[in-house]
């Protein structure tokens, strides 16, 4: 079975400096890797993607990076913000699998 | 607005009842699914359908059962065969195609009286 894990399970930032959320999978085939915002009593938002063919997506604030040899996969935000706090989850949608297996989440707090 | 509508965002169901989450979109994808979130745990798969008429098991189905009638619609019936049903309940919805993002309701959250 394949299994996305966070280990951490919160980390505390101050504002202005980086936050970076990490996630390790145990199977190795995958297609696509995400990244999830949530807040409470609210639904995820899609943050960013990276497919198994990169090693590196970034879009404005957040980058991920994937490192196939390890299996691992962490998700930068530089500069960090308050309105980041939230919880993060990475995800797996991997070839034949139609739905994404989610890690446990992150709880991330940026600090004013 | 495109988007996913989850109702009731709360619900209470006494035990023994069946009870039926709704779950509306209107950004024409084909795809749906169902999740359930337990405190500090990450999102798990109850059902989902690829396409109208058709649907598949997660990994958490038994209690559960689904329809899908139309394209915008996919309902989720909680029975009384499940029961842990208290939790948070998302449904979320992609387009067909490789490297397709899912996007979700806000939520609604089922509590037993």
């Amino acid at each position: 079975d394949q299994q996305v894990k966070q280990n951490s399970p919160s980390l505390s930032v101050q504002e202005g400096r980086i936050s970076i959320l990490n996630c390790d999978y145990t199977n190795s085939m995958f297609d696509y890797f995400l990244w999830y915002k949530k807040y409470p009593a609210e639904g995820p938002t899609f943050l960013i993607s990276i497919s198994s063919i990169k090693d590196k997506n970034e879009d404005g604030r957040f980058t991920v990076f994937l490192n196939k040899s390890a299996k691992h996969l962490s998700l930068h935000i530089v500069p960090s913000q308050p309105g980041d706090s939230a919880v993060y989850f990475c995800a797996d949608l991997s070839t034949g699998r139609r739905a994404l297996t989610f890690g446990s989440g992150t709880r991330l707090q940026v600090q004013p | 607005d495109g988007g996913i509508t989850q109702s009731p965002k709360y619900l209470f169901r006494k035990e023994g009842q069946n009870v039926t989450l709704s779950c509306e979109q209107n950004l024409n994808h084909d795809a749906m699914y169902w999740y359930r979130q337990d405190p500090g745990q990450g999102l798990r798969l109850i059902y989902y359908s690829q396409i109208v008429n058709d649907f598949q098991k997660g990994d958490i189905a038994e209690g559960y059962s689904v329809s899908r009638e139309k394209k915008e619609s996919f309902p989720l019936t909680v029975t009384s065969a499940q029961k842990n049903p208290t939790a948070f309940y998302l449904c979320a919805s992609s387009a067909t195609g490789d490297n397709q993002p899912q996007h979700f309701g806000d939520g609604t959250r089922l509590s037993i009286l």
